[in-house]
């Protein structure tokens, strides 16, 4: 039982790249988030999906994008990475109320 | 504007004593409370949740407390143990208020558990 799984750990990007984070549950979770952690600040919520083809924006969105076109994948995309963007990111899952489910994180340096 | 605040950065406590993390909110939409507890290099893990129709949760040694006039609730960890030393996450949500779920956190409290 994998939980859910993010892919890669760790990534340094130049400004200017891009590059996709993937997160992948086995839940069968409806309801699937993406946020950053900034050092000594709390989780700051970028993009949620509420089911397969229906993402919205949350409290970060901006540089950001998703796409939501099974149950068990949520990517999240940095089109033109910038170094306010340096933070490590976690991908979460939820079935209605019940607690998340976190992946361990990424945490991306963009230099 | 933070609308979930854990206004101590750290805490220490010794092995077997308690110890009793805080938070405050201030959007009093919120009606589901929750805390994780995130070890180095890991994702936050569910620890206990409590709804506002309650004022008290237990769950072993984990008791999280309400108080809904005041705003604020928090976890009390009866005996402390080292390997409880971990950041605790304290967020809310508000289900009632069509949320979808979504939690708001707090920005962390260091837990420090010495032998």
């Amino acid at each position: 039982n994998a939980g859910v799984t993010q892919t890669p750990k760790f990534r340094i990007l130049k400004i200017g790249q891009s590059m996709t984070l993937q997160c992948t549950q086995d839940m069968n979770h409806n309801y699937m988030y993406w946020y950053r952690q900034d050092p000594g600040m709390g989780l700051k919520l970028i993009y949620y999906s509420v089911g397969a083809g229906i993402t919205d924006k949350g409290e970060v969105p901006n540089g950001y994008n998703v796409s939501r076109s099974t149950t068990e994948d949520f990517p999240l995309r940095l089109e033109l990475a910038a170094p306010s963007q340096t933070s490590v990111y976690f991908c979460a899952s939820s079935y209605a109320s019940q607690g998340y489910t976190f992946g361990s994180g990424t945490r991306l340096t963009v230099v | 504007d933070q609308q979930v605040k854990q206004n101590s950065p750290s805490l220490s406590v010794q092995e077997g004593r308690i110890s009793i993390l805080n938070c405050d909110y201030t959007n009093s939409m919120f009606d589901y409370f929750l805390w994780y507890k995130k070890y180095p290099a890991e994702g936050p893990t569910f620890l206990i949740s409590i709804s506002s129709i309650k004022d008290k949760n237990e769950d072993g040694r984990f008791t999280v407390f309400l108080n809904k006039s005041a705003k604020h609730l928090s976890l009390h960890i009866v005996p402390s143990q080292p390997g409880d030393s971990a950041v605790y996450f304290c967020a809310a949500s508000s289900l009632s208020g069509g949320s979808n779920y979504k939690l708001t956190f707090g920005k962390g409290t260091l837990l420090t558990v010495n032998p």
